[in-house]
């Protein structure tokens, strides 16, 4: 069974601070993926790699950024939290051509 | 531009019922890829179904089916005899075919209660 394992389910952090969502899947999956989901709005597209040190902008890139050093982990990052980062994250996975395996969540409040 | 539409914020009905969540896709692209995934209280979301834009057969897995009809650009799915355990959020997803990655556009999503 695929996992994706997200490193915290709960987060509080305040503003201005500098935020780490960690991401690791252990199938071996060229394509990750973080998402936000907010009530009414779906799950947005923020950033997306489909290979080591490769990342592409989703479409709202603004306020984020994602690291990628290894296959397995895919890092997003708040360089300076802001209140309207308070969302669900989602990080998910996929070999090329497959659905998307997700992870549980971080639930990220700004306060 | 692609768009997913899931016009139907919330649904209540009552164990046993039939119930089903409408979806309604745009896009441009003549081949693509239509996905329901589902998300428990859990927080996980849950992959269902995916079907080719080529592929315009009904499909039925269990209690569950899903009517995808290219000419009103939709893809429903449908639960029969609604369960407790249904109760989630059901998303519907698009993506383009062909590409090396998957970036896949969800709906809203549709909030089920199945009451007891």
């Amino acid at each position: 069974d695929v996992k994706v394992t997200q490193s915290s389910r709960y987060l509080v952090k305040r503003t201005g601070e500098k935020v780490f969502l960690e991401c690791v899947q252990d199938m071996d999956h060229e394509n990750m993926f973080w998402y936000r989901q907010d009530p009414g709005l779906g799950l947005r597209l923020i950033y997306f790699s489909y290979d080591v040190k490769m990342k592409e902008k989703g479409d709202i890139p603004e306020g984020y950024s994602v690291s990628r050093e290894k296959k397995e982990r895919f890092s997003l990052i708040l360089e300076s939290a802001s209140t309207n980062q308070t969302s669900m994250y989602l990080c998910a996975s996929s070999r090329s051509d497959s659905p998307l395996h997700f992870g549980n969540g971080t639930r990220l409040t700004v306060t | 531009a692609q768009k997913v539409t899931q016009a139907q914020t919330e649904i209540s009905v009552v164990e046993k019922e039939d119930v089903t969540l409408d979806c309604v896709y745009e896009t441009r692209d003549t081949t693509y890829y239509l996905f329901w995934y589902k998300q428990p209280p859990s927080g996980e979301l849950v992959f269902l179904i995916r079907r080719n834009s080529f592929d315009e057969q009904n499909e039925i897995s269990g209690r569950y089916s899903w009517n995808f009809q290219k000419s009103t650009s939709s893809f429903n799915f449908t639960i029969t005899a609604s369960q407790v355990v249904d109760s989630a959020v059901y998303f519907c997803a698009l993506s383009e075919w062909g590409t090396s990655y998957d970036k896949v556009i969800f709906g809203p999503g549709t909030s089920l209660s199945v009451i007891p």
